[in-house]
């Protein structure tokens, strides 16, 4: 089955770093553009980071700029998203997504606490 | 950043009927490579978001045919040609042509 499971989410205070991974089944990802999407509670959704194929592109959305890395390991065919300097308004449903949303994850929860 | 702006935000439709929703752009969604990278999605209740159309109007796999996407440069729209109770959800349109990526604020279709 072609799926992207996400892990890693969790309770974190402000300030803290969490690292959230993605793992694709039933295809590789060496051929794919991937992101790392969020929606917080009640609001829409928002690009958060993209990389390119072989990881030598990264963009980020101003508001996570300096604080998150999004890294891929094409070999373990995963995504990656390190975040530090988490702050209250990362909370968040955050999605693993392949180029341009063609497949998307279950999603991780990731709540930051003052 | 573009700005992608839907209409309506709330969408009442009586089954077997029509609907459309409209995503209208800040700026032109032509990429500099002459591809135009405006994707709508579907996000059913509980669920994770589904693309439905990719580059204005390429339905994907699976995707029934009464979704049809249209449009060019800064205007764009979704139309269900008769819609079914597996419809209701949530609909967005996004653009990857231009960094940041941006959403539509989502376009929310219920049963009359």
């Amino acid at each position: 089955e072609v799926q992207l499971v996400e892990s890693g989410g969790g309770l974190a205070h402000s300030g803290e770093s969490l690292r959230l991974s993605c793992a694709a089944s039933g295809f590789t990802i060496t051929n794919e553009w991937m992101y790392w999407i969020r929606q917080a509670p009640g609001k829409g959704l928002e690009y958060v980071a993209n990389i390119n194929k072989d990881g030598s592109e990264k963009y980020y959305v101003d508001s996570v700029r300096g604080r998150f890395t999004i890294a891929r390991d094409n070999a373990k065919n995963s995504l990656y998203l390190q975040m530090n300097s988490l702050r209250v308004e990362d909370t968040a449903l955050y999605y693993c997504v392949t180029g341009g949303g063609r497949l998307w994850g279950q999603g991780t929860v990731v709540i930051v606490s003052s | 950043d573009v700005v992608l702006t839907q209409s309506p935000l709330s969408l009442p439709v009586t089954l077997g009927q029509p609907a459309s929703i409209s995503c209208r752009s800040s700026q032109s969604l032509v990429h500099s490579n002459g591809h135009t990278y405006l994707n709508w999605f579907q996000r059913r209740p509980g669920q994770s978001p589904r693309r439905l159309i990719y580059e204005i109007s390429n339905r994907d796999s699976g995707v029934p045919d009464r979704f049809s996407g249209s449009g060019s440069g800064t205007d764009f729209t979704l139309k269900i040609s008769r819609v079914e109770a597996e419809d209701v959800g949530v609909y967005y349109c996004m653009q990857h042509s231009h960094w940041p990526h941006t959403f539509g604020q989502g376009t929310n279709l219920e049963i009359k």
